[in-house]
């Protein structure tokens, strides 16, 4: 039974880059899609970023020019990050893996991390 | 960007009852869409996905239905684990949406 850790800091600065990594446990890459969701304090789960097995890649347009998405197959780890933070992406930030046979629909989640953005 | 639209935002119903949501995309998305059940504090999971497949797993009592752009989740006989925010999200085209979520509480 696969299983998504995800560990990163909680706290930022404003200007400051977002890091955040999901260790896998329990299950392979191969065949896999990678997902990045965040979700504002009472509100809804925005997609932010996608990397399969390959190492293809598909960035929401909104955030695309501070995101970047990869994946470290050796230590079954995928990372994100996000620069120039502001408070508008304080956020519980999830990872999420999907398919092969359920491309784009989230099976496995982590369980979360607090990011918030204060001076 | 496919806009999803969930109605209603909440709902509240007695245990044994029928509930039914309803999500519309602002563009036909065939079968692409899938719905997760959210806990409070706890991250969403995944109930259907193709509109009406079931996830293994999940009880018998849900279900989905829909294409084009209208899709229904039902959940028939309301139990109170149940209670939750229910999300649809379009799996047709990137960026990948998700509607605005409908709470779901027992009266």
């Amino acid at each position: 039974q696969v299983q998504l850790q995800q560990w990163g800091a909680g706290l930022l600065k404003p200007s400051e880059t977002l890091s955040l990594t999901c260790d896998v446990h329990g299950g392979s890459f191969s065949g896999y899609y990678w997902n990045w969701i965040r979700q504002a304090p009472g509100k809804g789960l925005e997609w932010l970023a996608e990397i399969d097995y390959s190492g293809a890649i598909n960035y929401n347009p909104s955030l695309k020019s501070r995101l970047a998405i990869s994946l470290d197959t050796s230590r079954s780890q995928i990372s994100l990050k996000l620069s120039s933070v502001t408070a508008a992406d304080t956020a519980v930030y999830y990872c999420s893996r999907a398919g092969p046979a359920t491309p784009y629909y989230m099976e496995v989640w982590g369980g979360g991390t607090t990011v918030a953005v204060s001076s | 960007d496919i806009q999803m639209t969930q109605s209603p935002s909440s709902v509240s119903a007695y245990v044994g009852d029928r509930v039914t949501i309803s999500c519309r995309a602002s563009q036909g998305i065939s079968s692409w869409l899938a719905w997760y059940q959210q806990k409070p504090g706890e991250a969403p999971k995944l109930l259907i996905y193709t509109a009406s497949s079931l996830q293994s797993g999940v009880p018998s009592r849900f279900s989905g239905s829909g294409s084009g752009t209208d899709f229904i989740l039902t959940i028939s006989g309301l139990q109170p684990e149940d209670v939750a925010t229910y999300y649809c999200q379009q799996a047709k085209s990137f960026p990948l949406t998700f509607g605005g979520g409908t709470k779901v509480e027992i009266k």
